[in-house]
C-alpha cells in the first residue's frame, strides 16, 4: 500500500496569513497516463470531507482560488494563500494512483 | 443534486456483523464510470478507505480488510450495501459512503457518515 506522509500535524494561522501543508507518497503518483493522482480534502469540524483539489493543483467545483496545490512525483504541497475563518477543520492530502486509496494522517488547521 | 445517505445500527456486539446500506439519488450506478466507495473515520483520527463498486459489478477491497468485507449493490433501489464480519471495538468509527466517477479518481460527494460503536 502507499504511504501518505503530511506535515505539519498542526498548524495555528492568523487570519489573513499563508498557511502551507506538506504530504509525501511512499512511491510516485504519476501514472503513465501523464496524469498525477494526487487529491486534498477539507473536513470541517462535524462535517464530511469535501474535495478541494484534484490532480494535484486543480481547484475542484466552487473552490475559493486562495487553495492551491503544487508538487509532482512524491512530493506535494497545499498553499492557503491567506487564511479565513471558514477555512479551519482537518486537510487530508489521498493518492488514488494504486489500490487500495490512502490517505495522510491529516493537519489540523485553526485559526489564532 | 446528488446525495448519498448512509445507514445502520448505531451499536453492535464484538463478533457480530455490521450491515451497513448507502442510499444515494442524483446519479445511477449502472452509468459507466460510477462507482461508490466506503471510508470510516475512527473517533479523532484519520480516513481509511474500505472498498469500493463500480457500475459493472467489479469490487475492490481493503488490504487489511478484505477478507471480513463484502460490498454489493441493488441497481433499482440506488442502494450500495457493505458488510463487515467480526466486529471488533477498534471498529468503531464513523462509516462514510461516497461517489466517485473514473476520469475525477475520487470522492466528490460524500454522505453525512453515520456512527457506530462496538461494544458489549
Amino acid at each position: 500500500d502507499i504511504v501518505m506522509t503530511q506535515t505539519p500535524l498542526s498548524l495555528s494561522v492568523t487570519p489573513g496569513q499563508p498557511a502551507s501543508i506538506s504530504c509525501k507518497s511512499s512511491q510516485s503518483l504519476l501514472h503513465r497516463d501523464e496524469r498525477t493522482y494526487l487529491y486534498w480534502y477539507l473536513q470541517k469540524p462535524g462535517q464530511s470531507p469535501q474535495l478541494l483539489i484534484y490532480e494535484v493543483s486543480n481547484r475542484f467545483s466552487g473552490v475559493p482560488d486562495r487553495f492551491s496545490g503544487s508538487g509532482s512525483g512524491t512530493d506535494f504541497t497545499l498553499k492557503i494563500s491567506r487564511v479565513e475563518a471558514e477555512d479551519v477543520g482537518v486537510y487530508y492530502c489521498m493518492q488514488s494512483i494504486q489500490l487500495p486509496l490512502t490517505f495522510g494522517g491529516g493537519t489540523k488547521v485553526e485559526i489564532k | 443534486q446528488v446525495t448519498l445517505k448512509e445507514s445502520g445500527p448505531a451499536l453492535v456486539k464484538p463478533t457480530q456483523t455490521l450491515t451497513l446500506t448507502c442510499t444515494f439519488s442524483g446519479f445511477s450506478l449502472s452509468t459507466s464510470g460510477i462507482y461508490v466507495g466506503w471510508i470510516r473515520q475512527p473517533p479523532g483520527k484519520a480516513l481509511e478507505w474500505l472498498a469500493r463498486i463500480d457500475w459493472d459489478d467489479d469490487k475492490f477491497y481493503s488490504t487489511s480488510l478484505k477478507t471480513r468485507l463484502t460490498v454489493s449493490k441493488d441497481t433499482s433501489k440506488n442502494q450500495v450495501v457493505l458488510t463487515m464480519t467480526n466486529m471488533d471495538p477498534v471498529d468503531t468509527a464513523t462509516y462514510y459512503c461516497a461517489r466517485a466517477e473514473l476520469g475525477l479518481e475520487a470522492f466528490d460527494i460524500w454522505g453525512q457518515g453515520t456512527m457506530v460503536t462496538v461494544s458489549s
